[in-house]
């Protein structure tokens, strides 16, 4: 079946590091992928979304490219900022008669100033 | 971007009772609603896909007695905890979905205390 592998948190960084959050996926079909992103005590926010093979998402200074040869969607960021504190879901989705969306496991992001 | 809204967004309730928490999509029409729930610290678990007008399927050990979904209208979908008991604590997160663009619209969930 289709899955979503991210890595495990935490992860810590100081205010202006560079971020990378890696998710790879397995799917049948050709799925849409998604980054979302829950600030404590909220619901999840998408963050980014790419459609197709090499597309890229962005969004608030993230970024993702969905690669296909690697079956990878790893999310970047130049600058992190204390802001940034969150915890981060990859996500795909396929159109199996309901849009239904698996989601990694997440990965807790702590920047520090 | 669309809005989901839930009510409430957090309640307390004794065991033996039923909550409902209500998931309304705000300024589109949501043809498929989703319900998840989620354990502190861990990721979301789908427990029922529902589209308006049709009972909902539920995942495999998900108690639809238990966990009652209504999908009455395009843009209210109902989430009846029945005789909730304390291990039925958790953030509950509806979402919805309206074209086929398979991009989800999250409430920003409903924290449920069973005491």
């Amino acid at each position: 079946g289709n899955s979503v592998t991210q890595m495990e948190g935490p992860v810590t960084l100081s205010e202006e590091a560079f971020l990378t959050i890696n998710c790879t996926y397995t799917a049948t079909g050709y799925p849409s992928l998604f980054w979302y992103v829950q600030y404590p005590g909220e619901g999840l926010q998408l963050l980014l979304k790419a459609t197709k093979a090499d597309d890229k998402g962005s969004n608030k200074g993230f970024e993702a490219t969905y690669r296909k040869e690697t079956t990878s969607f790893h999310l970047e960021k130049g600058s992190v900022q204390v802001s940034d504190s969150a915890v981060y879901f990859c996500a795909l989705s396929e159109n199996t008669g309901g849009f239904k969306t698996i989601f990694g496991a997440g990965t807790r992001l702590f920047v520090k100033a | 971007g669309a809005v989901v809204s839930q009510h409430p967004s957090w309640v307390i309730c004794k065991s033996g009772t039923s909550v409902k928490i209500e998931c309304r999509s705000l300024d589109f029409q949501a043809t498929t609603m989703f319900w998840y729930r989620q354990f502190p610290k861990q990721s979301l678990m789908l427990m029922a896909t529902s589209n308006e007008g049709s009972k909902a399927t539920y995942e495999q050990g998900v108690e639809k007695d238990k966990f009652l979904i209504n999908h009455a209208s395009l843009t209210l979908s109902t989430l009846t905890v029945t005789s909730a008991h304390p291990e039925d604590s958790s953030f509950y997160i509806c979402s919805g979905a309206g074209d086929r663009n398979y991009e989800q619209y999250f409430g920003p969930g409903t924290r449920l205390t069973v005491t």
